[in-house]
């Protein structure tokens, strides 16, 4: 069983819409989940960090974490063309701890 | 705002070769890494590095990897004799530490090694 599952997708919506991204991981331990958003041949950009289990908002990007059934989100409110790139999730069990990644979910916004 | 840089962007080397990747970190980071990405797949961590010496490494840093701090800057990766499989893009990536500030790992635009 892999430690962090993430459906790749292609996953296209239009312009505006509310994005819904996702994964499950399996390793109880983990407790610091991070969202990194990745343009072609780039380096991963981190998006959010959050600790234990909860929500956690920035600008248009929402992140949540809920530990009793292992999922993590990542919402993308207002959908803009430049959102589209490839999103990964991240955790680790402890801080400054190695990173576990899903494979990533490519993301397109229609315009 | 400050970030990882890596250099080269892209390197090219004959398989057997060894080859050196370098990174600088953020400026008072305290924790490094190289993570590899081959082509189409999950981004694997492959070594972590704190207090001038590896903390963490992975299965796939075997004795034809190691790392190096030569310097107050720069942080280095270096394969000693690569293979066909080596090909990736490497990302270097840094943390302050939960002392300094966080826990969260920046990472730079990474090297795209292509082994012939």
């Amino acid at each position: 069983q892999k430690e962090v599952e993430q459906d790749p997708g292609p996953l296209s919506v239009p312009e505006g819409a509310i994005v819904s991204l996702n994964c499950t991981y399996s390793n109880s331990a983990f407790q610091y989940f991070m969202w990194y958003r990745q343009y072609s041949r780039k380096g991963p950009e981190l998006l959010m960090y959050t600790y234990s289990s909860g929500n956690k908002e920035d600008g248009r990007f929402t992140a949540q974490v809920d530990k009793s059934s292992k999922h993590i989100s990542l919402f993308i409110r207002d959908s803009q063309p430049s959102d589209s790139a490839t999103y990964l999730c991240a955790s680790s069990p402890f801080g400054n701890e190695k990173l576990t990644f899903g494979t990533g979910t490519r993301l397109t916004i229609i315009p | 705002e400050p970030e990882v840089t890596q250099t080269p962007s892209h390197q090219v080397t004959q398989m057997g070769q060894e080859v050196i990747l370098r990174c600088v970190p953020i400026s008072n980071h305290l924790y490094f890494y190289w993570y590899r990405q081959i082509l189409g797949q999950k981004v694997e961590f492959l070594v972590s590095f704190y207090n001038n010496e590896i903390s963490e490494k992975s299965e796939i840093f075997d004795d034809q990897f190691s790392v190096e701090r030569p310097d107050g800057s720069n942080f280095t990766l270096k394969i000693r004799s690569t293979k066909l499989e080596d090909s990736a893009m490497y990302f270097c990536a840094s943390s302050p530490g939960l002392a300094a500030g966080g826990n969260e790992q920046f990472f730079g635009p990474g090297t795209r090694l292509t082994v012939l």
